[in-house]
């Protein structure tokens, strides 16, 4: 399979700690971007990263969200001092342009609940 | 700024039955329109996209969209609905730059026998 992979699929964390999320975006895939799903909500983004540069940053993304891509390759997640309030789906996605522009695929998702 | 508008967080069909998913967006500038599936617990799958081109556009699983500059709307349709397709569908639309996409609040598609 080579869609994008994300792990863990699941967390459960207690409030204060720090949890991270991976994510293997489709190979040669430039661009990949984080998104954050709450229940009964459409994702919102997060923040995007072409090849190893981190391009853009959500207002949703605070001071404890902190996400990287070293060599423009997988990316990774973190979330200190996790709240009750970060719990959530969070997404992962790719792209490269295609004839029609970037078509943009997403991972399966990482629920993290903050107990 | 973008945004979309899913007309009904909640719709029901026969197995058979026309569905239509409504989607309204704003944009100031040409939008990239897209209509997503979620299935429970799982990550988002691409039906269909409008870039640029024929208004009418075909995706998988039997759906389709059209895109209607005037009435800024992205309705999402299928001739008969199947069991499989209860799921959760989205709208977005981004712009022809990096593609930050903007979602809807989403539509659950409920099938009934």
């Amino acid at each position: 399979d080579t869609g994008v992979s994300q792990n863990p699929r699941h967390k459960i964390t207690k409030r204060g700690q720090n949890v991270t999320f991976r994510c293997d975006p489709i190979s040669e895939h430039n661009r990949l971007y984080w998104y954050r799903q709450t229940l009964g909500q459409g994702p919102e983004f997060l923040t995007y990263f072409q090849n190893e540069a981190q391009l853009e940053k959500s207002r949703l993304l605070s001071d404890r969200f902190s996400a990287e891509r070293p060599k423009g390759s997988f990316s990774t997640l973190e979330i200190q001092r996790t709240e009750q309030g970060d719990s959530a789906m969070y997404l992962c996605a790719s792209s490269a342009r295609d004839f029609s522009g970037n078509t943009i695929y997403f991972g399966e998702g990482s629920w993290l609940t903050v107990v | 700024a973008q945004s979309v508008t899913q007309l009904g967080s909640h719709v029901s069909v026969s197995e058979g039955a026309l569905v239509l998913l409504r989607c309204n967006y704003s944009s100031s500038v040409p939008p990239y329109l897209f209509w997503y599936v979620q299935y429970p617990n799982q990550g988002l799958q691409l039906l269909l996209k409008y870039t640029t081109g024929a208004t009418l556009v075909k995706g998988i699983n039997g759906f389709e969209a059209e895109f209607k500059k005037s009435e800024t709307s992205f309705h999402l349709t299928k001739p008969s609905a199947h069991m499989s397709d209860a799921a959760e569908y989205f709208c977005a639309v981004s712009d022809k730059g990096f593609q930050k996409l903007v979602f809807g609040t989403g539509t659950r598609l409920l099938v009934s026998p």
